[in-house]
């Protein structure tokens, strides 16, 4: 199986808050990502996380990381129409500059 | 400039030629990757390039896929012969020590 896990899609309505998951898999994780992917698109970096912080919060985003778990989560308070993208969550290991990727989380936005 | 420059950043070509992609990574990032990207699907790690040391090759698809890198800095991703299966998005990525990547913007290939 994949070492980093989300949900293909998520479906929110627009003034809700988006909360998008991933579980990993290597305790030596060092740093974990958010990427966002607009249509047509790169990947640009969202926020990250350090391994030994449990809470980041930038504006709107708020990232949790229960690393007993290995569950790392964003959360995007007042989703806005402009925050439809894929969400691709990923992790450093200590070793090595690769980053390990899940497959992407597609955030829909209902009017 | 400050960012990753990938070119083309379309590209349409006929079954059975070879395409050439070319990746700029930030000046002074050591680490280099390439990942495909096929249409609603996530990221296809391809290679990875690390200062002098010998390239990551372990997920070029077939010996259709190479790719150089010169020093620290450009890149070309080379596809022989190319298949409809290719068609994809070619992402390219910069990193330093410590630091999320930086990525281009692609260059979405399609064969026909």
């Amino acid at each position: 199986g994949e070492d980093v896990e989300q949900s293909l899609f998520l479906s929110v309505r627009e003034g809700d808050s988006s909360v998008i998951n991933c579980t990993y898999t290597d305790s030596s994780s060092t740093y974990l990502y958010w990427y966002k992917q607009e249509p047509g698109a790169g990947l640009q970096l969202l926020t990250y996380i350090f391994s030994n912080m449990d809470m980041k919060q930038d504006q709107r985003l708020t990232v949790l990381l229960n690393k007993k778990d290995k569950h790392l989560s964003l959360r995007i308070a007042d989703t806005q129409t402009g925050d439809s993208a894929i969400y691709f969550c990923a992790e450093k290991r200590d070793s090595n500059y690769q980053l390990i990727w899940g497959a992407g989380t597609k955030l829909i936005i209902k009017p | 400039g400050a960012g990753v420059s990938q070119s083309p950043s379309n590209k349409v070509t006929e079954k059975g030629k070879d395409v050439e992609l070319r990746c700029d990574p930030i000046s002074g990032h050591t680490a280099l990757y390439w990942y495909r990207q096929r249409l609603g699907q996530g990221l296809e790690f391809l290679i990875y390039f690390q200062g002098n040391s010998a390239p990551d090759k372990s997920g070029l698809p077939s010996d259709r896929f190479s790719a150089e890198r010169t020093g620290e800095s450009v890149s070309t991703l080379t596809i022989q012969r190319t298949q409809q299966e290719d068609s994809a998005v070619y992402l390219c990525a910069s990193s330093d020590v410590g630091n999320g990547y930086t990525f281009g913007s692609g260059t979405r290939l399609t064969v026909v």
